[in-house]
């Protein structure tokens, strides 16, 4: 069965960095690009970006442009996300999503990133 | 950028009975391909999104049939035809026809 695992919570303090893995598995990893979405405490779902699993190709949003980084790595079908110049405003969960046939059908469980001082 | 606007924001609901939910996008989510994708997602608390729908009215598998996509264009809507416990959630239309991706801003499902 299609799984995206990521990796566990982390604690940064402002201005660092954090990268926040998917692992993915029950599917072909190159067939599918994968999103990542943020969601800040009591608040809504947030679109950051897409990586391609069969080339080099990314997209982020606007707000993101420069401070993310999407990559991914073929030989373990995991995908990463590489969030700097963090701010308490960062804190929220971030979860990766397939795209898949219609777009976001396979979710990972989210990963808390806390950015406090 | 695309903006979803869904509303109401909070829908507090009787066991029972129907409960409906609409999205607007700012342009037409009909793609150049012909299809039109926009998405519907429900989050339990503590939980992932799950997706209910893609392309407007496409059930994903184990989405009980009491819940249904509809619309077309610019104009969208989740309906429940009997709302139940396990339907608590926030629910989110997403638009994939554009890039960015866009999300609207969420509905708060309650019981009454």
């Amino acid at each position: 069965q299609v799984q995206l695992v990521q990796s566990g919570a982390e604690v940064k303090k402002p201005g660092a960095s954090v990268k926040v893995s998917c692992k993915t598995s029950g599917y072909s990893f190159t067939t599918w690009y994968i999103h990542w979405v943020r969601q800040a405490p009591g608040q809504g779902l947030d679109w950051m970006g897409m990586v391609s699993s069969d080339s080099d190709y990314t997209t982020y949003a606007q707000r993101f442009q420069g401070r993310v980084t999407m990559t991914r790595d073929t030989t373990t079908a995991t995908v990463y996300m590489e969030l700097s110049s963090l701010k308490s405003e960062d804190t929220a969960v971030y979860y990766c999503a397939r795209a898949g046939s219609g777009d976001f059908d396979y979710w990972g469980q989210g990963t808390l990133v806390t950015v406090s001082s | 950028d695309v903006v979803m606007t869904q509303s109401p924001l909070s829908l507090p609901v009787t066991l029972g009975q129907p409960a409906s939910i609409s999205c607007r996008s700012s342009q037409s989510l009909v793609h150049s391909d012909g299809s039109t994708y926009l998405n519907w997602f429900q989050q339990r608390p503590g939980q992932s999104p799950r997706r209910l729908f893609y392309k407007v009215s496409n059930r994903d598998s184990g989405v009980p049939d009491r819940f249904s996509g509809s619309g077309s264009g610019t104009d969208f809507t989740l309906k429940i035809s009997r709302v139940e416990a396990e339907d608590v959630a926030f629910y989110y239309c997403l638009q994939a026809t554009h890039w960015p991706r866009t999300f609207g801003q969420g509905t708060k499902l309650e019981i009454k």
